[in-house]
């Protein structure tokens, strides 16, 4: 089993959409959460951290639930801008960062 | 200008050369990453550096050997290239995080090497 597994995709959705991607992760121990974007050849870029009580930042919505051991981003509200890869990331340990492989959004006019 | 930048942004070179990459970062952080990035297979760890002295492997090292020259720069290297080595390789480098934890990791743009 993969550490962190997300769901490749591709969500093909319409502008306005409201979308949820799911991560989970097999490793109790980790610590710290992230969701990272990734614009197709270019380089992955910090979206939001997931704190145990949730985070929004704007339309982004972040969930962690530690006793499913899952994570969630919500985006509401799509918007072209927002197609690209998103990725889940967990921490474990100082700094070790595990990335999962992706799920892809593809928002539609 | 980019706060991490490699070189090369792309190469192709062919089995058992050597070939060298190289990061340089002006965000003054201490740690530095190297991953590559294949299809289907995320983002994997290759080496990393918590500071110049400081040099650990990662997930995916074999086949792999670093130089941390300096605070600003880390160095990945390639002995003798092999054709499964084709791939997308990322520099990164974050400062420590709060009790030494984890934070942002920030990427360079990526090295697209192929070996023939």
């Amino acid at each position: 089993r993969k550490e962190v597994e997300q769901d490749p995709g591709p969500f093909n959705v319409p502008e306005g959409a409201t979308v949820a991607f799911n991560c989970t992760y097999s490793n109790s121990a980790s610590q710290s959460f992230f969701w990272y974007r990734q614009d197709c050849r270019k380089e992955p870029k910090l979206l939001m951290s997931v704190y145990s009580s949730g985070n929004e930042d704007g339309r982004f919505t972040a969930q962690l639930n530690r006793a499913s051991q899952y994570i969630s981003l919500l985006i509401r509200d799509s918007k072209l801008s927002d197609s690209a890869t998103y990725l889940c990331v967990v921490a474990t340990g100082f700094q070790k960062l595990v990335f999962g492989t992706g799920t892809r959004l593809l928002v539609s006019p | 200008d980019a706060d991490v930048t490699q070189t090369p942004r792309n190469r192709i070179t062919k089995t058992g050369k050597r070939i060298m990459l190289e990061c340089s970062q002006t965000k003054g952080h201490d740690r530095m990453y190297w991953y590559r990035q294949d299809p289907g297979l995320g983002l994997r760890l290759i080496y990393y550096s918590f500071d110049v002295k400081d040099i650990n492997k990662g997930e995916i090292s074999d086949g792999y050997s670093v130089s941390r020259q300096a605070q600003a720069k880390f160095s990945l290297s390639l002995e003798s290239a092999i054709p499964n080595q084709t791939a997308l390789y990322f520099c990164a480098t974050s400062d420590s995080g709060e009790r030494g934890g984890p934070s942002e990791q920030f990427f360079g743009p990526g090295t697209r090497l192929t070996v023939l």
